[in-house]
C-alpha cells in the first residue's frame, strides 16, 4: 500500500517548456487535489477532482490544466512554463464521504524550477 | 485579510518543554479543524482534527477550538527533538458533494533543541 505517489520528485524547466506531474494513489479514494506550497504562503489549492469525472479549479488555477485519468489517477499539466510556477507540488486524495470529516492524504511532492 | 492566519515562526524550544501552536480564523461556517505535521521535505501529514469546539488529546498533543473567538490552538507537552517540524493548520466547511477544500494556515516551522 503506497498512498499517494507523485513522479517526477525534481524537475528543471526552462520558460516555455511543457511538463506533466503525475499522481496516484491506491486507497480507493475518489476525491484528488493539487496544491502548490510556496514560502510565506502555505498550502494553495491549484485543481481538485472530488469525484472521477469532475474537475474544478481551486484558489490558484491560472497556467495548469488537468486531467483526471481514472479513479487513481490525476495529473496536473503547465503548458508554458513560467518562473512564478517555481514552487513545491502537493497531490492529495481523500476518500469523499458525505456527512463528516475527510482526511486528506498527501504525497511526497515535486520540486519544481523554471529558469 | 487571509481567512486563517498562523505566526510562522520560527520557533525554538529546548527539549521538555510545553509548546503552543495557533491559529486564528474569519469564516465561522468551519466546522472541522486539523493540524497537519510536515517534516522538512515530505508532505503534511495529519496529526489530529477536531469537529466544532473543545478539547482533542492523543498522548503528548492536545488540540483546542474555541469558535466562539475563531481561534484554535495546538498544545504538545514534553517536546522531542523529533518534533522538530512545520506545523500546519487547516479547516473545512465538512465534506459536500462538491468535495472538500481545506483551508490551510501558512505552517509554524518549530524547532526543538537538546
Amino acid at each position: 500500500n503506497a498512498g499517494v505517489t507523485q513522479t517526477p520528485k525534481f524537475q528543471v524547466l526552462k520558460t516555455g517548456q511543457s511538463m506533466t506531474l503525475q499522481c496516484a494513489q491506491d486507497m480507493n479514494h475518489n476525491s484528488m487535489y493539487w496544491y502548490r506550497q510556496d514560502p510565506g504562503m502555505g498550502l494553495r489549492l491549484i485543481y481538485y477532482s472530488a469525484s472521477e469525472g469532475t474537475t474544478d479549479k481551486g484558489e490558484v488555477p491560472n497556467g495548469y490544466n488537468v486531467s483526471r485519468l481514472n479513479k487513481r489517477e490525476f495529473s496536473l499539466r503547465l503548458e508554458s512554463a513560467a518562473p512564478s510556477q517555481t514552487s513545491v507540488y502537493f497531490c492529495a486524495s481523500s476518500a469523499n464521504l458525505r456527512g463528516g470529516t475527510d482526511t486528506q492524504y498527501f504525497g511526497p511532492g515535486t520540486r519544481l524550477t523554471v529558469l | 485579510q487571509k481567512e486563517v492566519e498562523q505566526d510562522p515562526g520560527p520557533l525554538s524550544v529546548p527539549e521538555g518543554a510545553i509548546v503552543s501552536l495557533n491559529c486564528t480564523y474569519s469564516n465561522s461556517a468551519f466546522q472541522y479543524f486539523m493540524w497537519y505535521r510536515q517534516y522538512s521535505r515530505k508532505g503534511p501529514e495529519l496529526l489530529m482534527y477536531t469537529y466544532s469546539s473543545g478539547n482533542k488529546e492523543d498522548g503528548r498533543f492536545t488540540a483546542q477550538v474555541d469558535k466562539s473567538s475563531k481561534y484554535i490552538s495546538l498544545f504538545i507537552r514534553d517536546s522531542q527533538p523529533s518534533d522538530s517540524a512545520t506545523y500546519l493548520c487547516a479547516m473545512t466547511r465538512g465534506v459536500t458533494g462538491g468535495g472538500n477544500k481545506l483551508t490551510f494556515g501558512t505552517g509554524t516551522q518549530l524547532k526543538v533543541e537538546l
